[in-house]
């Protein structure tokens, strides 16, 4: 069966650091692009970044890009996302997914929860 | 970067209606267009990719059409467990965007 699943969200304070994680199963995790997504109440689902099966190609929105850095730990079937100077605004459901071809998202993990508050 | 507007923002409909869902991109995405369905507490779920082609294992109830910048999405006989928000999304371009969603309610 295919499955993602986060890990690693919490409460941090504005300025700090998380590293997100999102082990994968069932799928050979090599043949496919990964990507991270948020989703607020307010702005809704926001693609953040992806990052290519040999992690040769990767792409961020502007919204994060310096911020945060997107990993694959191939032989580990693991995607990462070290997020730092976390901001209120980053407070939200973070969701690892899998891009099938032309960059749909046809699995998603279950979410994990990040708040960034004092 | 492509704006994605949906229209309704929310509408309810009887079972057995046919539901139409509009998507407008800023500027022509081809067919590079996909739809989801997510329910409270759950991840986003994918219905259609590529505008018209239904992802495996969800419902012939559900259509997509539509190239450019004009999309639609089409239930064709609302059930119960149709009650959702519905988000489409563009893979045309770096950045991938999502559309406001559809929240559509059974009467």
């Amino acid at each position: 069966q295919v499955h993602l699943v986060e890990s690693g969200g919490g409460l941090v304070r504005p300025g700090g650091s998380l590293r997100l994680s999102c082990a994968a199963s069932g799928f050979t995790f090599t043949d496919f692009y990964m990507s991270w997504i948020r989703q607020t109440p307010g702005k809704g689902l926001e693609w953040l970044s992806y990052i290519s099966s040999r992690g040769t190609t990767i792409h961020y929105a502007d919204s994060v890009k310096g911020r945060v850095t997107i990993s694959r730990d191939n032989a580990k079937n693991t995607l990462h996302l070290q997020m730092n100077s976390l901001r209120a605004e980053d407070t939200a459901v973070y969701y690892c997914a899998r891009n099938r071809v032309n960059d749909a998202f046809d699995i998603w993990g279950q979410g994990t929860v990040v708040t960034v508050s004092s | 970067d492509i704006q994605m507007t949906q229209s309704p923002s929310s509408l309810s409909a009887s079972v057995g209606d046919r539901v139409t869902v509009t998507c407008r991109a800023s500027q022509d995405i081809d067919s590079f267009l996909n739809w989801y369905q997510q329910k409270p507490g759950n991840a986003p779920n994918l219905l259609i990719y590529a505008a018209s082609s239904l992802q495996g294992g969800v419902s012939s109830r559900f259509s997509g059409s539509g190239s450019g910048t004009d999309f639609t999405l089409t239930i064709s006989s609302l059930q119960p467990e149709d009650s959702a928000t519905y988000y489409c999304q563009q893979s045309h371009s770096i950045p991938l965007t999502f559309g406001g969603g559809t929240k559509v309610e059974i009467k």
